[in-house]
């Protein structure tokens, strides 16, 4: 099993410029959320999903979309970057709920100039 | 709501010397309660969690920490450190039971450094 996979690992992007962030697992969790990781502030919580088709806010959503089509995929969008979102962004999945066990991705390394 | 402070931002310890890595949390419900490892440049591996059976949990690595209800406490330990524990560290804890936004919060992380 290849666990949560997300793409791409790095990128940069210019201000204004829009990309997606992508997001697979194949654990068949139901459970599924967006972190941004920056020094000293450890993880917080952009969006969440709790099953195909339901999306929520978390402590950070400003700035991006999310989508959930299907159980596996969980992209994450940014509409129009800024150099506020330079940051590592984390997908994760987790079986029994959002406050339980999670598994990580590797991450995307965001730069926005 | 719930809370985590992680009390120190580094820690630096001696190759086969103790480590303590501490946490402190606060919650409105019966937490869970987590350690995450991040190893450089990669994504976060649970090391080990706390769901309210035994107080002293063991996870991988040599790795355990204890679980002081009274202390709202969660410190991590291994009795004998090795180069490749060199890592980032995050203590974190569940939010209200049924998740929401609350899922999990993180503490803000310990850099752990080991000497040769």
């Amino acid at each position: 099993n290849a666990g949560v996979t997300q793409t791409p690992k790095f990128q940069v992007l210019k201000t204004g410029q829009s990309m997606t962030l992508q997001c697979a697992q194949d654990m068949n969790h139901e459970y599924m959320s967006w972190y941004r990781q920056d020094p000293g502030m450890g993880l917080r919580l952009i969006h969440y999903s709790v099953g195909a088709g339901i999306t929520d806010q978390g402590e950070v959503p400003n700035g991006y979309n999310v989508s959930r089509s299907t159980t596996e995929d969980f992209p994450l969008r940014l509409l129009s970057a800024a150099p506020s979102q330079t940051s590592v962004y984390f997908c994760a999945s987790s079986l029994q709920g959002l406050n339980t066990e999670a598994f990580f991705g590797q991450g995307t390394r965001l730069t926005v100039v | 709501a719930q809370s985590v402070t992680q009390l120190d931002s580094h820690v630096s310890v001696s190759e086969g010397t103790p480590v303590l890595l501490r946490c402190n949390y606060s919650s409105s419900y019966s937490p869970s309660l987590f350690w995450y490892v991040q190893h450089p440049n990669k994504g976060l591996q649970l090391l080990l969690k706390y769901t309210s059976a035994a107080t002293l949990v063991k996870g991988i690595n040599g790795f355990e920490a204890e679980f002081k209800k009274s202390e709202t406490s969660f410190h991590l330990t291994k009795p004998s450190a090795h180069m490749s524990d060199a890592a980032e560290y995050f203590c974190v804890v569940s939010g209200r039971p049924g998740g929401g936004a609350d899922g999990l919060t993180f503490g803000k992380g310990t850099h752990l450094i080991i000497q040769p």
